[in-house]
């Protein structure tokens, strides 16, 4: 059974950092790309950003580059979220999404999410 | 950076009654579109990808239509289970992706 468990959200403060992470099990995990996407409370999901099987690709939404950056050990099947500069409007639920099949699809499979609240 | 426009917001419907929502991307995806179903305190669940196939283990009275702009995804009798908010999302090319603003389904 795939398992995806987030972990790292907490209260930061504005201009802070977090790192979230994700550990992997129940599939290859350095066969497939993983990806994070975010919900804030009462609104609708957002594309966060994503990393290839291999690591050397990485990808964010426009708003986002040059604060966050992804990254991946696959010798630990864990995925990486690094935030910094948070600001208020990062609030919102981070998960950790699998690939249905790797190579830029969907997404079959999700983690349960890993608050983060940026207030002072 | 693709938009991705869901319609209506909510839709209200009775039980075994048909419903219909609909996703319109900004430029074309060809079929490279996928519909999610979320549930309050839940993670999303994959439904619908490739626009039209149904995800392992989802009823068959999910359907999903469409390519390129313009998509709709189709639960032809709604059981209770059904009420929870939808999203479309496209997956063209490389990410970054983008989701729909969802379609709440609740009861009429």
């Amino acid at each position: 059974e795939v398992q995806l468990v987030e972990s790292g959200g907490d209260l930061a403060q504005p201009g802070g950092s977090l790192r979230l992470s994700c550990s992997a099990s129940g599939f290859t995990f350095s066969k497939y790309a993983v990806h994070w996407v975010r919900q804030a409370p009462g609104k609708g999901l957002e594309y966060v950003s994503g990393v290839s099987s291999d690591g050397t690709g990485t990808y964010y939404t426009d708003s986002l580059k040059g604060r966050f950056t992804v990254s991946r050990d696959n010798s630990k099947n864990t995925l990486y979220l690094q935030m910094s500069s948070l600001r208020p409007e990062d609030t919102a639920v981070y998960y950790c999404v699998k690939e249905r099949i790797n190579g830029w699809y969907d997404f079959d499979s999700w983690g349960q999410g890993t608050l983060v609240t940026v207030s002072s | 950076e693709i938009v991705m426009t869901q319609s209506p917001a909510t839709l209200s419907v009775s039980p075994g009654e048909r419903a219909t929502l609909s996703c319109r991307a900004s430029q074309s995806v060809r079929g490279h579109l996928a519909w999610y179903q979320q549930k309050p305190g839940q993670a999303p669940r994959l439904l619908i990808y490739d626009a039209s196939t149904r995800a392992s283990g989802i009823p068959a009275r999910f359907s999903g239509s469409g390519s390129g702009t313009e998509f709709t995804l189709t639960i032809s009798s709604l059981q209770s289970e059904d009420f929870a908010v939808y999203y479309c999302q496209h997956y063209d090319n490389r990410p970054p992706w983008t989701f729909g603003q969802g379609t709440k389904v609740d009861m009429k």
